[in-house]
């Protein structure tokens, strides 16, 4: 348990809605990601950050945003949800000290109608 | 480009040994991990290749061959809560910051 959770859980909402999801850690990790889990495709990184208010894109960032703006908190913006973004969306940490250690989040189910 | 591949499932018996393979194609990175996810669980990490040849964790041992672009994930006295999805995953060279993912190997266990 490296002390991550989202919030919300599971959400659902309507196409063209804004939507935000959040992260939270409690070990001061400096990097921090966000993932999105669709069946086929395995994990896709969407955007991750390096430190505060330090982000860059994943490959799948299109029609998403993020900010990071307390060491603890990352959080995945939706501008306008589609139902493409329908998915299930999980929060990594990375403990450097572990090289390339990656300890994950319980995951956010989104469903957007 | 960076691509991992990985068989999309796999199925074995109790008490049996499975291999998963994971190769990949790309130019560079520092060394191979695996994941494993448990339906509707996240992703939890399972062991790390930094070098070639073969780590062992209890009843899981990985293997990575740079020269061969392929390693493995080899579970051992097989058991039904090894049901799960298993993912390798690398960090590029190009960018150290991210993990690159395979697609994942469900491995199914029957009695």
């Amino acid at each position: 348990d490296a002390g991550i959770t989202q919030s919300p859980r599971h959400k659902v909402t309507e196409t063209g809605t804004p939507v935000t999801l959040r992260c939270h850690q409690t070990e001061n990790h400096r990097y921090m990601y966000w993932y999105r889990q669709d069946p086929g495709h395995g994990l896709r990184l969407i955007h991750y950050s390096y430190g505060v208010k330090d982000t860059d894109k994943g490959e799948v960032s299109d029609g998403y945003s993020v900010s990071r703006s307390k060491t603890e908190d990352f959080l995945l913006t939706l501008e306008s949800a589609t139902s493409s973004q329908t998915s299930v969306y999980f929060c990594a940490i990375r403990r450097t000290s572990q090289g390339e250690t990656q300890y994950f989040g319980p995951g956010t189910r989104l469903l957007v109608l | 480009g960076q691509s991992l591949e990985q068989p999309s499932e796999v199925t074995a018996v109790e008490g049996a040994i499975v291999q998963i393979n994971c190769t990949y194609q790309t130019s560079g990175f520092y060394g191979l991990s695996w994941y494993q996810q448990h339906d509707g669980g996240a992703p939890t990490f399972l062991s790390y290749n930094a070098l070639d040849g073969l780590e062992e964790t209890g009843r899981f041992s990985s293997f990575l061959s740079r020269s061969d672009s392929y390693g493995y994930l080899l579970l051992q006295e097989l058991q039904m809560k090894d049901s799960a999805s298993y993912f390798c995953a690398v960090r590029s060279l190009n960018n150290t910051d991210k993990l690159i993912f395979g697609t994942g190997t469900r491995l199914q266990v029957f009695p």
